[in-house]
C-alpha cells in the first residue's frame, strides 16, 4: 500500500505571494489533516478535512484555508504569504472512521518564504 | 492555549540503558493522548493512542502509561538500541483537537 505523498517537498516564496500544496491520502483513508512545523512553535495543529468537508480547525488565522477533494486528497492554500509561515508543512491520513484513528504521515512539505 | 510540557529536553543513553520520559498535560476535557516517533529525516510515526485512566500500552520494547486524572503519561523504552534514537512527541486530543509538546530527543550512542 503506497505511503502518504504531498507535493511538492520543497518551495520558496516572497512575501505576500500564496502557495498551494497538496496531500494524497493512503488509499481508503477519508481523513486529512495539516500541520505546521516551525522551531518555534512546535508541531501545531492546522485542520482536518474529512468526506470533503472540515471537521476540525486548528487556531491558524484565515490565510490559511484547505479543501478535500472526492477522491480525499486535500490541499491547503497559504495567502498573502508571511516571513513566519516559513515551516514544514505535515499532512497525516487515518480511515477517519473511528473514534481514535492511527494517523500516517507524509514527508512534509518545506516552505521557504523569502 | 493548553500547555502541554514534556521532559526532559533532551537525552542522552548508552546502548542497553532502559529510558522513560514524561508527557504532562490539563486534566479536563481529556479525549486522547497519542505517542508518536520522530526519526530525523523521516515521517512522524504513531506509537500509541491512549484514551481511558490507567491505559497501559505495549509495543516491543516500548511501553506507555496514562494518567488522566492527574494528568500525565510516561514513555518507557526498555534496552534501548541506536535505532530508538528520535525524537519522541506526545499529543494532547481535547475537544479533538491535538495539542503537542515540544517532544524529547533522545540519542542512543554504541
Amino acid at each position: 500500500k503506497a505511503g502518504v505523498t504531498q507535493t511538492p517537498r520543497y518551495l520558496i516564496k516572497t512575501r505576500g505571494q500564496q502557495v498551494t500544496l497538496s496531500c494524497s491520502p493512503i488509499s481508503g483513508h477519508r481523513s486529512v489533516s495539516w500541520y505546521q512545523q516551525t522551531p518555534g512553535q512546535g508541531l501545531q495543529f492546522l485542520f482536518e478535512y474529512f468526506s470533503e468537508t472540515q471537521r476540525n480547525k486548528g487556531n491558524f488565522p484565515g490565510r490559511f484555508s484547505g479543501r478535500q477533494f472526492s477522491n480525499s486528497r486535500s490541499e491547503m492554500n497559504v495567502s498573502t504569504l508571511e516571513l513566519g509561515d516559513s515551516a514544514l508543512y505535515l499532512c497525516a491520513s487515518s480511515s477517519g472512521l473511528a473514534a481514535y484513528n492511527e494517523q500516517f504521515f507524509g514527508p512534509g512539505t518545506r516552505l521557504t518564504v523569502l | 492555549i493548553l500547555n502541554v510540557e514534556q521532559s526532559p529536553q533532551s537525552l542522552h543513553v548508552q546502548e542497553g540503558d532502559s529510558t522513560n520520559f514524561t508527557c504532562s498535560f490539563p486534566s479536563s476535557n481529556f479525549y486522547a493522548l497519542h505517542w508518536y516517533r520522530w526519526e530525523t529525516a523521516k515521517s512522524p510515526e504513531a506509537l500509541f493512542v491512549m484514551t481511558l485512566n490507567g491505559d497501559e500500552k505495549k509495543k516491543g520494547r516500548i511501553s506507555a502509561t496514562l494518567n488522566t486524572k492527574e494528568g500525565y503519561s510516561y514513555l518507557y523504552i526498555k534496552g534501548s538500541q541506536p535505532e530508538d534514537s528520535a525524537t519522541y512527541l506526545c499529543a494532547f486530543e481535547g475537544s479533538y483537537i491535538p495539542t503537542f509538546g515540544r517532544g524529547t530527543s533522545l540519542i542512543v550512542h554504541p
